[in-house]
């Protein structure tokens, strides 16, 4: 089963603040994907990749920047957080299948 | 518009009973993924189907691909099926593969 990591598990920042998420695969999946997932939304897109140096924009891309160095690796960047981006984000990676999650971050804007 | 409409949004089920969650989709979609979201807030693998149906102990999803939804079966509800279900249909039109999601149901098993 494909094994999904991400870092920090819980973040605590300022308005304007930079912050940095990351995930890890260890499977060699080609797709990675990061959502965020708010009370009534459910899970919403923000970006993916296939593969390193791959991006391609989701659906609620605005005020978030994703980088894929290698196929392992998959950032997420807010480089001026605001508090509507406070929110549990999720990565995941596929094999062109099924999806697999990791156990997600909370990220807190003040 | 959301192109993934979940049914019910929430649902009460007694330990022992059983009922169906649905997913209509929108748009034609090529597969649809079903997870539970645990208390702690982890995404639990249930279903792949790219059609037809899978049955896995006391769950049992369908995929309509040419009628555009899904359903997922919960029968014998036990306490341990509580929390949130989504389904996540694949589609798209970029080449790359896509997920939309629906916005869940909340499943409370009662004693």
């Amino acid at each position: 089963e494909a094994a999904v990591t991400q870092s920090p598990r819980n973040k605590v920042t300022v308005t304007g603040g930079n912050v940095t998420l990351s995930c890890r695969q260890t499977n060699s999946h080609n797709y990675m994907y990061w959502y965020r997932q708010d009370t009534g939304h459910g899970l919403r897109l923000i970006h993916y990749s296939y593969g390193a140096g791959n991006l391609q924009i989701g659906d609620v891309p605005d005020g978030y920047k994703a980088t894929r160095t290698t196929q392992e690796d998959f950032f997420l960047l807010l480089e001026l957080a605001s508090p509507s981006q406070t929110s549990l984000y999720f990565c995941a990676s596929s094999d062109a299948y099924e999806q697999y999650f990791g156990p997600g971050t909370r990220l807190t804007v003040l | 518009g959301d192109q993934v409409e979940q049914s019910p949004s929430a649902l009460s089920l007694h330990e022992g009973t059983g009922s169906a969650l649905r997913c209509n989709f929108t748009t034609t979609m090529r597969a649809v993924q079903w997870f539970q979201q645990n208390s702690r807030g982890s995404l639990i693998n249930l279903f792949y189907l790219a059609s037809g149906t899978k049955e896995n102990g006391r769950l049992k999803s369908t995929f309509n691909s040419k009628e555009s939804y899904s359903t997922l079966h919960i029968r014998d509800a036990q306490l341990e099926d509580s929390g949130t279900y989504f389904c996540a249909a694949e589609g798209g039109n970029t080449g790359y593969q896509n997920f939309y999601f629906g916005k869940g149901t909340s499943l409370t098993v009662i004693p």
